[in-house]
C-alpha cells in the first residue's frame, strides 16, 4: 500500500485479556519498528525488525510483550494478560534500507484502552 | 479541564508569527536528526532532517538549525498557520540501522 497501515485503529479490552496489534509496512521497506506513546508523552521504542529478525528488542517492557514479523511484510505485536498501564497508542513505522534517508514512515497507530 | 498525564511544553503563537521550537539531544555520537509533526489522532509525519555535517537546512517555511557544541536542535516555522498546530518531536540516531530516539515533544498552538 501507499502508507503504513495499522489495525485495529482502536481496541478496548478487559484487564487480563490478550491483544494482537497488526502492522502492514510500506511494500519494500525491510526495517519495521514498534513504538508506544502514552497520553501526552513522547515515543517509547519497543522493538525493531530487519526483515523477519529482531536485532533490537530492548524496549519491550516485560515478557508479556512479544512481536513477530513474517518475512518483510506484516508484523504483529502481542500483549498478554493486559494491564491498565498498557493503555497507550501503539505506533508502527517502516523504513527502506539502503540510501541515506533514515527517516521512518509511521502508521496512524492503534489506541489501546485496558479497562 | 486539564487531562491527567499531559505535561508537554507548549508554545502559543499568533497566526503569521514565526515559531521556534527547541530540542536538546542526548547522544554526542548521533549524526542524523529529524523533526516530526504529530496531529491529534495521527502518527508522526516527517518534516525535515539534517545530518551532523551541516548546521542549517531549509525547507518550505521550515528551517532546522543544529548546534553540535551544545547538542541543540531547533525548528523554525515561518509565517505560522493554524494548520501548523500539532505536537513537534525531534529525533536522533547514529545512522545506519540504529533506531531513532525521540525527544519529549512540544505542543504548538496557533491562534487565528
Amino acid at each position: 500500500g501507499a502508507g503504513v497501515s495499522q489495525s485495529p485503529s482502536n481496541k478496548v479490552t478487559e484487564k487480563g485479556k490478550d491483544v494482537e496489534l497488526r502492522c502492514d509496512p510500506i511494500s519494500g521497506h525491510t526495517a519495521l519498528y514498534w513504538y508506544r506513546q502514552r497520553l501526552g508523552q513522547g515515543l517509547e521504542f519497543l522493538i525493531y525488525f530487519q526483515g523477519n529478525s529482531a536485532p533490537d528488542k530492548s524496549g519491550l517492557p516485560s515478557d508479556r510483550f512479544s512481536a513477530e514479523r513474517t518475512g518483510e511484510s506484516v508484523s504483529t505485536l502481542t500483549i498478554q494478560r493486559t494491564q491498565q498501564e498498557d493503555s497507550a497508542v501503539y505506533l508502527c513505522a517502516s523504513r527502506r534500507t539502503g540510501g541515506t534517508n533514515y527517516g521512518y514512515t509511521f502508521g496512524s497507530g492503534t489506541r489501546l484502552t485496558v479497562v | 479541564g486539564e487531562s491527567v498525564g499531559l505535561h508537554l511544553p507548549t508554545l502559543s503563537v499568533q497566526e503569521g508569527d514565526n515559531s521556534i521550537i527547541n530540542c536538546a539531544y542526548s547522544n554526542s555520537a548521533s549524526d542524523y536528526f529529524i523533526w516530526y509533526k504529530q496531529e491529534s489522532g495521527k502518527g508522526p509525519q516527517f518534516i525535515i532532517d539534517i545530518r551532523s555535517n551541516m548546521d542549517k537546512r531549509q525547507g518550505q517555511r521550515v528551517t532546522v538549525l543544529l548546534n553540535k557544541t551544545v547538542k541543540h536542535l531547533s525548528l523554525q516555522i515561518a509565517a505560522t498557520q493554524p494548520g501548523d498546530s500539532a505536537v513537534y518531536f525531534c529525533a536522533e540516531n547514529m545512522g545506519g540501522y540504529s533506531t531513532l530516539t525521540f525527544g519529549k515533544g512540544t505542543m504548538l498552538l496557533v491562534s487565528p
